[in-house]
């Protein structure tokens, strides 16, 4: 089955400092999704990619969908304690399902 | 309501009890989604349903899983004769028709003893 490959594992980052984490995938996919797991809760849908080379903005996070189709990353500018958290990047299935297959996650930690 | 809720939050079960875990998708999303959270890892696919009708179920681990979603609404995964590996969190997510953007309710963490 399709697998996204994410990276890095964990990032121990300063306050203010910048972040960028990415994920790869060996098989094309149409959309990319970036989510957002606090601790006791759900994803939370941060960005959505719909075409290759789309780049997108909110607020301090910008995603990009990968011209090849096969990757994704995601960017946080001027980090604040509240970023911490996993964040997973998630593409639909080919299947008729169109379930999310999700990134193993990038644990992020900001030190004040 | 506002998002997707989920009941109860937490549930600790002896091994071979029965458990319900209940889902309220946004309400108008035709689509449902149930997916299983082991520790440190991401979500993985349980069940689909597209309104009422069960289109996909290829994920759920055993027989012993089994979920509905009679009135097209709310759903509810049943896990019979619950086993310790059944352990983790499992969550609820519901999408707007033709839409990829999936919205995740809180997650019910399940424990078996």
């Amino acid at each position: 089955g399709q697998q996204l490959n994410q990276s890095p594992q964990s990032m121990f980052i300063q306050e203010g400092e910048d972040v960028s984490m990415n994920c790869t995938s060996s098989s094309i996919f149409n959309t990319w999704l970036w989510y957002k797991q606090d601790p006791g809760e759900g994803p939370v849908l941060l960005i959505a990619l719909y075409k290759a080379g789309e780049l997108t903005s909110n607020g301090r996070l910008t995603a990009q969908f990968g011209i090849t189709r096969k990757d994704s990353f995601l960017n946080i500018s001027a980090s604040i304690p509240s970023d911490v958290g996993i964040y997973f990047c998630a593409g639909p299935s080919s299947g008729s399902a169109r379930q999310l297959t999700f990134g193993s996650g990038t644990q992020l930690t900001v030190l004040p | 309501g506002a998002g997707v809720s989920q009941s109860p939050r937490y549930k600790v079960a002896k091994r071979g009890q029965d458990v319900a875990l209940r889902c309220d998708p946004i309400s108008g999303h035709v689509s449902l989604f149930w997916y299983q959270q082991a520790l440190g890892q991401g979500p993985e696919f349980l069940t689909y349903f597209q309104n009422e009708a069960q289109l996909d179920k290829s994920g759920l681990p055993s027989d012993r899983f089994f979920a509905e979603r009679p009135e097209g609404s709310v759903s509810t995964l049943k896990i019979q004769r619950t086993q310790q590996e059944d352990s983790a969190v499992y969550l609820c997510a519901s999408s707007a028709r033709g839409r990829a953007e999936q919205f995740f309710g809180p997650g019910t963490r399940l424990t078996v003893l």
